[in-house]
């Protein structure tokens, strides 16, 4: 039973244009939710956060949108930049304890 | 390098041998968690400590897994009579928990494959 699900595999987006990737969790008592960055041959990179006071959290290029009512969180990239092309995974933890991470998401930015 | 640091980067072992890998946390990092990541998958929790002490494992982690963080610094896990099925990248993160919510990073991984 999957709590945590990125329904796409695979995103392609030209540079210059936003990204978006979506996130979907089952467990209502996640209260945290976080996005990391993959590539490869190397571990996890957090990227930003949100926890569920809160609807959206933006650092820079990137902004995370939380709507806890459809149990549903996205990440926008905006200007999509060809370095940030890689594995995204959703992350989320209940009551602080471990994550339980989403199976990626790989996104292209074509030049 | 103030990062996760995981030794050794890659291990490659015959299936029945045993193996045990390194982590070291973030210096002042109080939590430690170990996950396993296959192929097109995410990250799939394992275990973790706080301190030294180990407050959960996952049903993952069978008996032929024992993990230890002796003295709440360095951690190791270790795979007793290894299986083809165990090769995967183990993944260590370390956080610092005070309050309710922070992020974990992540060390590089150590890169398992039993043949």
């Amino acid at each position: 039973d999957q709590q945590v699900k990125q329904n796409s595999p695979s995103l392609s987006v030209q540079e210059g244009r936003i990204s978006i990737l979506n996130c979907d969790y089952t467990n209502s008592m996640f209260d945290y939710f976080l996005w990391y960055k993959k590539y490869p041959a190397e571990g996890p990179t957090f990227l930003i956060s949100i926890s569920s006071i809160k609807d959206k959290n933006e650092d820079g290029r990137f902004t995370v949108f939380l709507n806890k009512s459809a149990k549903h969180l996205s990440l926008h990239i905006v200007p999509s930049q060809p370095g940030d092309s890689a594995v995204y995974f959703c992350a989320a933890s209940g009551g602080g304890q471990n994550f339980v991470f989403g199976p990626g998401t790989r996104l292209s930015v074509l030049p | 390098d103030t990062g996760v640091s995981q030794d050794p980067r890659h291990k490659i072992t015959k299936r029945g041998q045993n193996v045990t890998f390194r982590c070291d946390p973030i210096s002042e990092h109080n939590r430690l968690y170990w996950y396993r990541q296959t192929l097109g998958q995410g990250p799939e929790f394992l275990t973790y400590f706080q301190n030294e002490a180990q407050l959960e494992k996952s049903r993952l982690l069978s008996d032929r897994f024992s993990a230890e963080r002796p003295k709440g610094s360095f951690s190791t896990l270790e795979i007793q009579r290894t299986e083809q099925g165990d090769s995967a990248m183990y993944l260590c993160a370390s956080s610092l928990v005070g309050g309710r919510y922070t992020e974990a990073f992540f060390g590089q991984g150590t890169r398992l494959t039993v043949v």
